[in-house]
């Protein structure tokens, strides 16, 4: 079974630019996460969709950041425009949660590494 | 809000050496704990987990115990190998609420063993 699958690997744009990531999640789970890695920091929640419904999105820092799940199955994340503190590695993981009380595991992807010059 | 601090690092051990990476956790209620592993140019593998006071997980020689009167959930190896140089996160994540799929993580140690 293959895993969670991100793209690109590396994204190296320039400010003002326009950056889409790609995530496509295990095949069955109905829960897509994505999380940011900024300067060696800690790893950040984004946002949470169940399906193609977002259930959680308090971790989007700004307008500038659009996710979209449509037919929940694979994810994007559009950076536009980009900054350079958007800099970072991005990344997804899904899992097979039913409902609030469940604690499943979240697979994660490989990351795409982002660089806004 | 819910933070997770781990012990600075780098930490760099010679083979069969100890290992601890300490992490302390900052939450309300009782959230579930996981360390989570990153190899080089790999995504992040759970390595073990403990959803209650007092649990301990284990995986792959590693350990830990859910404290929740010290609210620590400390990684211990007995005998570490070149193999375990990896990147380690420590994480919580509570159930219920809105936020319930949101996992808070540490800022990561970077464990390097030398033969």
């Amino acid at each position: 079974e293959a895993g969670v699958t991100q793209f690109p690997s590396h994204s190296v744009i320039e400010k003002g630019q326009t950056v889409t990531l790609r995530c496509d999640p295990i095949s069955g789970h109905d829960n897509l996460y994505w999380y940011r890695r900024v300067m060696g920091k800690e790893i950040k929640f984004l946002l949470h969709f169940v399906k193609e419904s977002k259930q959680d999105e308090s971790g989007m820092p700004n307008n500038r950041f659009l996710a979209e799940r449509t037919g929940g199955t694979y994810s994007t994340l559009k950076v536009q425009p980009a900054e350079l503190e958007d800099s970072g590695v991005y990344f997804c993981a899904s899992s097979q949660d039913r409902g609030r009380l469940a604690v499943n595991e979240q697979f994660f992807g490989p990351g795409t590494r982002l660089t806004v010059l | 809000g819910d933070s997770v601090t781990q012990m600075e690092g780098p930490v760099t051990l010679s083979e069969e050496a100890f290992l601890t990476i300490n992490c302390t956790y900052t939450a309300t209620g009782y959230p579930s704990l996981f360390w989570y592993v990153q190899y080089p140019g790999e995504g992040l593998q759970l390595l073990l987990k403990a959803t209650k006071a007092d649990d301990k997980g284990s995986n792959k020689g590693f350990e830990a115990t859910y404290r929740k009167e010290t609210t620590s959930f400390h990684l211990e190896k007995g005998s570490v190998q070149v193999s375990d140089s990896a990147v380690y996160f420590c994480a919580l994540r509570r159930a219920g609420g809105t936020s319930y799929g949101k996992l808070t993580f540490g800022q990561g140690t970077i464990l390097t063993v030398h033969p």
